[in-house]
């Protein structure tokens, strides 16, 4: 079975622009979650979906965002970027909600100038 | 409280030493704990977890430790070899979140 994949790997944005990041999980799962890792803060919780539904948030602002489709591929959008939106942002799939047992991806990592 | 501390931050072993990392939480509706481990350039990956009702879990040469009464928990990496050299997280699940510790990177030294 393929892993969870995560595109793009490696992204540079620059102040106020938009972010679109694609996650597609491993196959017959339908739980997808997104992380946000940077260093001394380790990974925060940013929402997780399940059946094209959001079933949870994090505490981040509105400008993160995200969606599911009906293939279970998920995407999330960071809109008007800060320069503390640069991390590492994982997605995670697991087979049903509320569950720990979590299968990453590689991430991508986003840079803001 | 949806925290969970982990310490220490950086950790040296010698190749064959143990290494201990300990997480501790406030929110007694958390009922699953895991821990992952995370290679540099890789996603973290699920390593062993542990249910509140039981107090140790082992598998091959890492075991966890759990303290209900004390709300803390701990891994422990027995006979350690360089190639467990990464990054540890614990993880707490309740709430329908699963929230990390903030990481533990290991060296393991030949």
């Amino acid at each position: 079975k393929a892993g969870v994949t995560q595109t793009p790997r490696y992204l540079i944005k620059t102040r106020g622009q938009q972010v679109t990041l694609s996650c597609s999980p491993i196959s017959g799962h339908r739980s997808v979650s997104w992380y946000q890792q940077t260093p001394g803060q380790g990974l925060q919780f940013l929402f997780e979906y399940f059946s094209e539904t959001q079933r949870n948030k994090g505490n981040f602002p509105g400008r993160f965002s995200g969606r599911q489709f009906s293939n279970s591929r998920s995407e999330m959008n960071v809109s008007t970027l800060e320069l503390g939106d640069s991390a590492l942002y994982l997605c995670a799939s697991s087979p049903r909600q509320n569950t720990g047992e979590l299968f990453f991806g590689e991430g991508s990592r986003l840079t803001v100038l | 409280q949806q925290q969970v501390k982990q310490s220490p931050q950086s950790l040296i072993v010698q190749k064959g030493g143990i290494s201990i990392i300990n997480c501790a939480y406030e929110n007694t509706a958390f009922d699953y704990f895991p821990w992952y481990q995370q290679f540099p350039g890789k996603g973290p990956a699920l390593l062993i977890a542990i249910r509140p009702d039981v107090s140790e879990k082992k598998e091959g040469r890492f075991t966890i430790s759990f303290n209900k009464s004390a709300k803390q928990f701990s891994l422990h990496i027995m006979d350690s070899q360089p190639g467990d050299s990464a990054t540890y997280f614990c993880a707490a699940l309740g709430n329908n979140k699963l929230i990390f510790g903030t990481g533990t990177r290991l060296q393991v030294f030949p």
